[in-house]
């Protein structure tokens, strides 16, 4: 199976940047996503990393290191509104099909 | 464009009765699709997934089945429902690099 780990919580002000650690073991890696889900929401795709290096949309930016099996997702310039739940899921290739396994979920709180 | 309909939103049955969740997926043609179970408070468990009509890979033994009897269709069932079948259902579909949710589905057992 996957084991994947990520911390329970994290807090942090308002215009401040936040890492959020994601490390994972698995065989048939084929991907890994985080994902933002806001308390009583579905998740949604924030992004996606197949191979190593660093990933940047807007103020969000994810790291993979496929060696060490191991990302982070960077939270710049923090707003209220980046309170949420943020998920670390890896794709693993499987022969009945790629199968997408989270971690428990970090929970971000912003204050001001 | 795809999209995904997942429903109902909200659902309340007693122990013991039958359930049945539909999600269906439109604008893509043979999605890679998902059930997942979120407890309150915790990560998404995956209950199944499905590549393709009548096939079915089920992740952890459970009071819970998975068909799809249509290649957009992703029907979880229950002939019996337990106190711990309680949380919140999410149905995915992922084709490509992404996977995207449905509204999910909050069933409290009582």
């Amino acid at each position: 199976g996957q084991n994947i780990d990520q911390p329970t919580e994290m807090t942090a002000t308002e215009g401040a940047i936040v890492q959020i650690n994601c490390t994972y073991q698995t065989s048939g890696f084929n991907g890994l996503f985080w994902y933002q889900q806001h308390a009583g929401e579905a998740p949604t795709f924030l992004s996606y990393n197949v191979l190593d290096g660093l990933e940047e949309k807007g103020r969000f930016s994810s790291f993979l290191s496929r060696s060490k099996g191991y990302s982070y997702l960077l939270l710049k310039e923090l707003q209220m509104k980046d309170s949420a739940s943020y998920l670390c899921a890896v794709r693993v290739f499987k022969a009945a099909g790629n199968k997408l396994t989270f971690g428990g979920g970090t929970r971000v709180l912003v204050k001001p | 464009s795809q999209t995904i309909h997942q429903w109902p939103a909200t659902l309340v049955q007693p122990v013991g009765s039958p359930l049945s969740l539909e999600c269906t997926v439109e604008g893509t043609s043979n999605p890679n699709l998902y059930w997942y179970r979120q407890a309150a408070g915790r990560g998404l468990q995956l209950l199944f997934y499905s590549v393709g009509i009548g096939q079915i890979s089920s992740e952890v033994p459970q009071n819970l089945s998975a068909s799809r009897p249509q290649d957009r269709q992703f029907i979880l069932s229950s002939k019996k429902l337990l106190l711990s079948d309680s949380g919140f259902y999410l149905c995915a579909w992922k084709q490509g690099a992404e996977a995207f949710f449905g509204q999910g589905t909050r069933l409290t057992v009582v």
